[in-house]
């Protein structure tokens, strides 16, 4: 079946960049989504891309897409003490097709 | 307020109880979601509808039933609770309208249920 890996923590100091990365076994994948998680709340998109694209910037953040790794990565650029939470990966083969996430990785960021 | 509401927020009860988790929402989505949260396991799906008529299972269904009171409606029941049904129970909402389906997920804030 599908499986969505990552490491489960990632620690930077304030302004460093942090880079957040992911495996997903189903070649089939359509779209790729990141995910945050704030202390004691729910999930909110960050970013997705689509699985014919390589690259995505918005703002701070960067998504890279290396398909014939089945290989994700978020770069956060200037990561600040905001940008501290659980940060999960996903995918799904169609938007007909529920997610599939991963473990998530708890980014702590040091003053 | 919150466009996905979960009710309780927090809910501490004894093994064997019945427990029911609810859930709506005003985004107008005709798709929701089940999924429990464990440390260092993620997200694991546990029911989902596609519509008001359909209910399907996810990856972790036993010991658990849910209901699709309306479209923006689906609750979670734990029959006899267990232990290790101890979580943080997400309900999420998608739309499969529009001219593009991402199937991109809308959380609550989630579900806190202890199970001594």
């Amino acid at each position: 079946g599908e499986d969505v890996e990552q490491s489960l923590f990632l620690s930077v100091r304030e302004g460093d960049s942090s880079v957040i990365n992911c495996t997903y076994t189903d070649s089939s994948s359509t779209y790729l989504y990141w995910y945050k998680q704030e202390p004691g709340a729910g999930l909110q998109l960050l970013t997705y891309i689509f699985s014919n694209m390589d690259m995505k910037q918005d703002q701070r953040l960067t998504v890279l897409l290396n398909k014939k790794d089945k290989h994700l990565s978020l770069r956060i650029a200037d990561t600040q003490t905001g940008d501290s939470a659980i940060y999960f990966c996903a995918e799904t083969f169609s938007g007909n097709t529920p997610l599939v996430f991963g473990k998530g990785t708890r980014l702590s960021v040091i003053a | 307020d919150a466009d996905v509401t979960q009710t309780p927020r927090n809910r501490i009860t004894k093994t064997g109880k019945r427990i029911m988790l609810e859930c709506s929402q005003t985004k107008g989505h005709d798709r929701m979601y089940w999924y429990r949260q464990d440390p260092g396991l993620g997200l694991r799906l546990i029911y989902y509808s596609f519509d008001v008529k359909d209910i399907n299972k996810g990856e972790i269904s036993d010991g658990y039933s849910v209901s699709r009171q309306a479209q923006a409606k689906f609750s979670l029941s734990l029959e006899s609770a267990i232990p290790n049904q101890t979580a943080l129970y997400f309900c999420a909402t998608s739309d499969s309208q529009g001219a593009l389906v991402t199937g991109e997920l809308f959380f609550g804030e989630g579900s806190r249920l202890t199970v001594l």
